[in-house]
């Protein structure tokens, strides 16, 4: 079974400081991972996705992600937050050579910057 | 091109009434999900389509809960003698693939509210 834990519900940091948002992935096969934005009232927008073909990851607004296998994770970071980062953040898992489609959502993490 | 346009943005039904959620998806994508926030929490699968056809129905409730995405027009969800446990944020996405290493894209959602 494939499954997603995000480690931190909620996050603070001080603008201008760096962000770790933490994802952790369970997956039988080569996973296919990403991480997407909610500000809100808004839908989604994707960061960046893994497709195997980088461990390191580059995405918008300065975020990246690697891909580490051997410890089952993709976490996501940023050098220095910056007040409009303050949003929902969620690690996404596709099933892969499952034959459905059930998008598995980490309960997300909440960001939160600070003057 | 437009992206995902999900109406009405905000719905309110008392209890017993019909709820109907529409999706359109992005142009040229034949794939559409349908997704259930619930406050506080991650989203939850809910059904899969592609034109005309349910892939996997496997995240929706059984009773009251239908979908659909006829050959011309949005893709419909449909939730019969809403309780007010089916208050939520409900959101599409599109893809112009099944290919599990394709990003969706996401629309702004139905907040849905039962009174």
């Amino acid at each position: 079974a494939q499954s997603v834990t995000q480690l931190d519900s909620h996050v603070s940091v001080s603008e201008g400081t760096p962000v770790l948002l933490r994802c952790n992935y369970s997956s039988s096969y080569s996973p296919s991972l990403f991480w997407y934005v909610q500000h809100p009232n808004k839908g989604l927008q994707l960061l960046l996705k893994y497709t195997s073909a980088a461990t390191l990851v580059k995405g918008i607004n300065g975020f990246e992600a690697e891909f580490k296998k051997s410890e089952t994770s993709f976490h996501l970071t940023k050098p220095s937050a910056h007040m409009s980062d303050a949003a929902e953040y969620f690690c996404v898992v596709n099933p892969v050579n499952t034959g459905g489609f059930k998008t598995i959502f980490g309960a997300g993490t909440r960001l939160f910057v600070k003057a | 091109n437009a992206g995902v346009m999900q109406n009405p943005r905000h719905l309110v039904r008392r209890r017993g009434q019909e709820a109907r959620l529409r999706c359109s998806p992005m142009k040229g994508h034949s794939h559409v999900y349908w997704y259930r926030q619930l406050p506080e929490e991650g989203l939850k699968f809910m059904v899969y389509l592609q034109k005309e056809n349910i892939i996997d129905e496997s995240g929706m409730p059984k009773e009251r809960f239908s979908a659909e995405f006829p050959k011309e027009g949005p893709s419909i969800l449909r939730i019969q003698q809403v309780v007010r446990g089916d208050s939520a944020a409900y959101f599409c996405a599109s893809s112009p693939t099944s290919d599990p290493y394709t990003e969706a894209f996401f629309g702004q959602g139905t907040r849905l509210t039962v009174v």
